[in-house]
């Protein structure tokens, strides 16, 4: 069992849907990390958070620490959000991240 | 927070070559972490780009097939050796700072090796 998992793997909505991706681990943890892939390649921070709620324009990331689990939500989805998003955990005292598989989300016009 | 330059963007090479990746950070930056994505996986981490000294590798990475430099601190270059096509992936470069900060990455390399 992988120590971050995330679902659904993929996920297909219409335009103006609201959006839910999950990612739960399995091990402590001193920050999780959500992560935009476009297909081109190249990834982009959203989020880092270690407790509570944080809001970025559509965008909201939830954590849990005591279920382990977090949850990133799109409001009024959009095309342009069409994107690989991952969730990555850091350790307490290390440096590296560890990796969910990713959720591929596709929003039809 | 930092913005860095990763090139090049995309080649094909042909196998037994090798390719040279570079990273380059726009501010001295603590951390720098090389990166393999293979196609349809998540991130698996390469090594940790150390100054001045040999960089660190993870298990199932060895410095003779992916050596890397950093001679400072905003700059780093992965090479891939003797490259098969099950090379064949998107590299990244990533960096931070010590404690838990932001991530940052680079644009990626997408490799294919013929």
């Amino acid at each position: 069992k992988n120590e971050v998992e995330q679902s659904p793997q993929n996920l297909t909505a219409q335009e103006g849907e609201f959006i839910t991706i999950n990612c739960s681990y399995s091990v402590g943890i001193s920050a999780l990390h959500w992560l935009q892939q476009h297909p081109g390649g190249g990834i982009v921070s959203l989020f880092m958070l270690s407790s509570g709620k944080k809001k970025h324009g559509r965008l909201i990331a939830t954590i849990n620490i005591q279920e382990k689990h977090s949850s990133l939500h799109i409001t009024a989805s959009h095309p342009r959000d069409s994107a690989v998003y991952i969730c990555a955990v850091r350790s307490p005292g290390a440096q590296k991240l560890v990796f969910g598989q990713g959720t591929r989300l596709t929003i039809n016009p | 927070s930092a913005v860095i330059s990763q090139k090049p963007s995309r080649d094909i090479c042909q196998r037994g070559t090798s390719l040279t990746i570079q990273c380059q950070v726009d501010s001295q930056v603590t951390m720098m972490f090389w990166y393999r994505q293979q196609p349809g996986q998540s991130l698996t981490l390469i090594a940790t780009a150390n100054q001045g000294s040999e960089a660190t590798y993870e298990s199932g990475f060895v410095i003779d097939k992916f050596p890397i430099s950093r001679p400072n601190l905003t700059f780093s270059t992965l090479t891939v050796s003797n490259m098969s096509p099950e090379d064949s992936s998107i590299y990244l470069c990533s960096v931070g700072w010590v404690g838990d900060t932001e991530a940052f990455f680079g644009q990626g390399t997408r490799l294919t090796v013929v």
